[in-house]
């Protein structure tokens, strides 16, 4: 398996735009995380689904943040309008479930600027 | 929710020394805990894990061991290499929505390896 997929790596916009994150998480696996990683603030986990649906999104910064797993292979998290606040890596990681006795698998990041 | 405390947040030792790193948990039901390496520019990578019913387990020169009562656990590393040089998160899987379980990591420690 290629381990879970993120695009684009770099990103690099203007505020105001709408910015689109892409993952695509490990075949089988029926949870995914999104997490956003600052100096800052560490790891914070900013949704995730299982078996594709939305489960908790109370990590969320606020409703310029939306995030979609519209099936079993792909998810999206968009900010629009996006803001220099929101420069961070972002990273979608994924796992089976087993009742939360398992290894969470992280890809690569997506490094977004926002100038 | 949960809630995991991680110290120290940067931790230097000589090559050849051991270096331990500690976490806290708040809630009694999370049943497994793992710990990730994460180095510069990369994504975090799950080195060891355990079990809510084990009380220690090692690999190499790697271990960890846990006390549910007072709800710790820690990492220990035996004879450091410079390649140990990165920044740990220790994480604790605790129930959320609708039967799923969700991860809470630590704020990191950022572990130097002098040569």
């Amino acid at each position: 398996d290629a381990g879970v997929i993120q695009s684009p790596r770099h990103e690099v916009t203007e505020m105001g735009q709408e910015v689109t994150l892409r993952c695509k998480p490990i075949s089988g696996h029926d949870y995914l995380f999104w997490y956003r990683q600052t100096m800052m603030r560490g790891l914070e986990l900013l949704i995730y689904f299982n078996n594709n649906v939305p489960i908790d999104d109370s990590g969320m910064p606020e409703d310029r943040f939306s995030a979609k797993m519209p099936n079993a292979s792909f998810s999206t998290l968009k900010i629009q309008p996006s803001e220099p606040r929101d420069s961070a890596v972002y990273f979608c990681a994924s796992r089976a479930g087993l009742a939360g006795i398992s290894e969470q698998y992280f890809g690569p990041g997506t490094r977004l600027t926002v100038t | 929710g949960e809630n995991v405390e991680q110290h120290p947040s940067t931790l230097s030792v000589q090559e050849g020394d051991s270096a331990v790193i500690k976490c806290t948990y708040s809630d009694s039901a999370s049943n497994y805990f793992p710990w990730y390496k994460q180095e510069l520019g990369k994504r975090p990578q799950l080195i060891i894990d355990i079990r809510s019913n084990v009380g220690e387990k090692k690999d190499q020169r790697i271990a960890v061991t846990l006390n549910k009562t007072a709800k710790h656990f820690s990492l220990h590393i035996t004879e450091t290499q410079p390649e140990d040089s990165a920044v740990y998160f220790c994480a604790a899987s605790s129930p959320g929505g609708a039967g799923s379980y969700q991860l809470t990591f630590g704020k990191g420690t950022k572990l130097s390896v002098i040569p």
